[in-house]
């Protein structure tokens, strides 16, 4: 299995911009999580989605962040516009159950100017 | 409060050594989950060891265990014969059912092995 894939990697944009970030889940996984991890809030979970139903968005920090799942193998996370604090490294994870553990993506490093 | 609470900032223990990684939680749930990250100076997050609070015996998974002491709600990480490789930060994780199944992480530990 590929594992959960991100893209991209790695992002660099300027401070109004809308960003688009990425995810494909592991297949056969019916939850996906997104976080965002900096040195100073450590690792936020942002919003999941239990069988492609966002469960909990109240991680998402204000109306400029929004995510969808239209299906079981892709998840966007999209910021419009951003902001220089919005950047950070955005994980993405896979999980088959609540109880389960989660399987973490690469991560997006985002860099707003 | 803090849901998930890692006291050591950083630790050092020398090769081949065991260590031990602390780790507390805050809940007033039943039914949870506890969780081991790995995260290495290249980013991923690697999952480690699982702990559900249920299980009466305490998880292990290799070199990896995981103390747990649930009546002073304590879910220490044991990593033995430790390895260069393992210099890393480590994230204590804890996942509640009765609350949304909220997900929660620690601040993280910063472990150096010498060698």
């Amino acid at each position: 299995d590929a594992g959960v894939i991100q893209s991209p990697r790695h992002e660099v944009t300027e401070m109004g911009q809308e960003v688009t970030l990425r995810c494909k889940p592991i297949s056969g996984h019916n939850s996906l999580f997104w976080y965002r991890q900096t040195m100073m809030r450590g690792l936020e979970l942002l919003i999941y989605f239990n069988n492609n139903v966002p469960i909990d968005d109240s991680g998402m920090p204000e109306d400029r962040f929004s995510a969808k799942m239209p299906n079981a193998s892709f998840s966007t996370l999209k910021i419009q516009p951003s902001e220089p604090r919005d950047s950070a490294v955005y994980f993405c994870a896979s999980g088959t159950n609540y109880y389960n553990e989660q399987f973490f993506g690469p991560g997006t490093r985002l860099t707003v100017l | 409060a803090q849901k998930i609470t890692q006291t050591q900032p950083g630790m050092f223990v020398q090769e081949k050594e065991a260590v031990t990684l602390d780790c507390t939680y805050d809940t007033s749930d039943q039914s949870y989950g506890l969780f081991w990250y790995k995260q290495p100076s290249s980013g991923e997050m690697i999952f480690l060891i699982y702990q559900g609070s249920y299980d009466e015996q305490n998880a292990t998974e290799g070199r990896y265990s995981l103390n747990f002491q649930k009546a002073r709600k304590s879910a220490n990480l044991v990593i033995s014969a430790s390895q260069l490789g393992d210099s890393a930060m480590y994230f204590c994780a804890m996942r509640e059912t009765n609350t949304g199944n909220q997900f929660y992480f620690g601040t993280g530990t910063s472990l150096t092995v010498i060698p």
